[in-house]
């Protein structure tokens, strides 16, 4: 069965990184992307970017572009979302989710990493 | 980019009830419409693609429509495990957009 098993809660302080891991399994990598999506307390669902698992390419948010970045190491099935710079209302709850292609449905989802940034 | 509005934004309905919930793009997207439902504390589950194909082992009371800038989804017999919030998706174009969310409760 597929699943997505992502890293554990983080807590940064205001200007530092953080980088999520999602590692995935019961499908071929390469032929699915990884997409990110947030959500802050209460709030709804923000799309942040794809990563094509075959060859690595990416899309990103405009708003985000400049502080994400997007990766994956295919020989471990691992997806990696790296967020600088952050800011308290960076603090959400990031899930990673397969889709085939940047424009294609989310069909399977990570259990969500909770981010809190904090001073 | 698209803008996806849902309404209402919430509802309550008892056991049984037939719930409909409406999402309008702000431009045509050709169907490329999904939804998804999330229980508090868990990550959204997909439901239906292409506005009205359900993915496998999704019960059959759930049910979608719609063509252009306007579909809905329908529960027509709400049950108890149903109480949740749900939230259309487009995936015409980059960035993908969701819907702000209609959260069902109990009545």
């Amino acid at each position: 069965q597929v699943q997505l098993v992502q890293s554990g809660a983080e807590v940064k302080k205001p200007g530092a990184s953080v980088k999520v891991s999602c590692k995935a399994s019961g499908y071929t990598f390469t032929s699915y992307g990884i997409s990110w999506v947030r959500q802050a307390p209460g709030q709804g669902l923000e799309w942040m970017g794809w990563i094509s698992g075959y060859n690595g390419n990416t899309y990103y948010a405009q708003d985000l572009q400049g502080r994400v970045t997007m990766t994956t190491d295919t020989s471990a099935s691992t997806a990696y979302m790296d967020l600088r710079s952050l800011r308290s209302d960076d603090t959400a709850v990031y899930f990673c989710t397969r889709g085939r292609y940047s424009s294609s449905t989310l069909d399977y989802w990570g259990q969500g990493t909770l981010v809190t940034v904090s001073s | 980019d698209i803008q996806m509005t849902q309404s209402p934004s919430s509802l309550s309905a008892s056991v049984g009830d037939r719930v409909t919930i409406t999402c309008r793009a702000s431009q045509g997207i050709s169907s490329s419409l999904a939804w998804y439902q999330q229980i508090p504390g868990k990550a959204p589950k997909f439901l239906l693609y292409a506005a009205s194909r359900l993915e496998s082992g999704v019960p059959s009371r759930f049910s979608g429509s719609g063509s252009g800038t306007n579909y809905t989804l329908t529960i027509s017999s709400l049950q108890p495990e149903d109480f949740a919030t749900y939230y259309c998706q487009q995936y015409y174009s980059t960035p993908l957009t969701f819907g702000g969310g209609t959260k069902v409760e109990i009545k």
